[in-house]
């Protein structure tokens, strides 16, 4: 299973652009990435899932280089509501989700 | 839309007694999950099934036992619970190779 590291905690502001990049160094080549975020008092949220390239939908995009040992979870214009914590996951689907890690996950803190 | 739904909310229990965490899903998918949380950590999956008639462990199985009821019902069962128990407990379904869905779980304090 692929080990992911990611950004204990992050601090942002309003309006601003959030990038919080997962490092997963031994990906393996039917491995998928994919994000989820946690609000207070909820379950996790699936947010987005990509393979390569860049992938975008109405709430974030994800980009992911050519050697797909990292990603970045690309958050546009943030605003207080999108304070949470967002975990970065690593593994292939058809594996079965049961396979996937939750790490510690970022904290996002976006500020007024 | 309910998607998924997890009773109790909250719960306090004694040492030593039992109980039993109740899952169900609306969206007809066929894989159902329970994870625990414990404060500042990620998710570690205890049990999950692949389909209906099917368990299988997790992470960390011990102390617990699962029933999954039907094609939408999932059961987590404690039977002697341990202050070690004390989390929040989610329930997450997901169609075949698809992202999961999860409920908001059941906050279970055990003194």
């Amino acid at each position: 299973l692929a080990k992911t590291t990611q950004p204990i905690s992050m601090d942002s502001y309003e309006g601003q652009e959030v990038n919080i990049t997962c490092s997963h160094n031994n990906i393996a080549t039917n491995d998928y990435i994919t994000w989820y975020q946690q609000f207070p008092s909820q379950g996790p949220r699936f947010i987005i899932q990509g393979y390569k390239t860049k992938v975008t939908n109405e709430v974030a995009s994800l980009f992911i280089p050519a050697d797909r040992k990292s990603s970045t979870l690309s958050l546009p214009r943030v605003s207080l509501s999108d304070t949470a914590v967002y975990y970065c996951l690593v593994g292939s689907p058809s594996g079965g989700y049961n396979k996937l890690i939750f790490g510690a996950g970022t904290r996002l803190a976006v500020h007024p | 839309n309910a998607g998924v739904t997890q009773t109790p909310k909250f719960q306090v229990l004694k040492t030593g007694q039992s109980m039993t965490l109740q899952c169900a899903q609306d969206m007809n998918h066929n894989s159902m999950y329970w994870y625990r949380q414990d404060p500042g950590m990620g998710l570690r999956l205890i049990y999950y099934s692949a389909s209906e008639g099917t368990t299988d462990k997790g992470e960390v199985p011990n102390g617990y036992n699962v029933s999954r009821l039907n094609k939408r019902e999932f059961s987590l069962r404690l039977e002697s619970a341990a202050p070690s128990q004390t989390s929040v407990y989610f329930c997450a379904s997901s169609r075949p190779n698809q992202p999961q869905h999860f409920g908001d779980g059941t906050r279970l304090s055990i003194l």
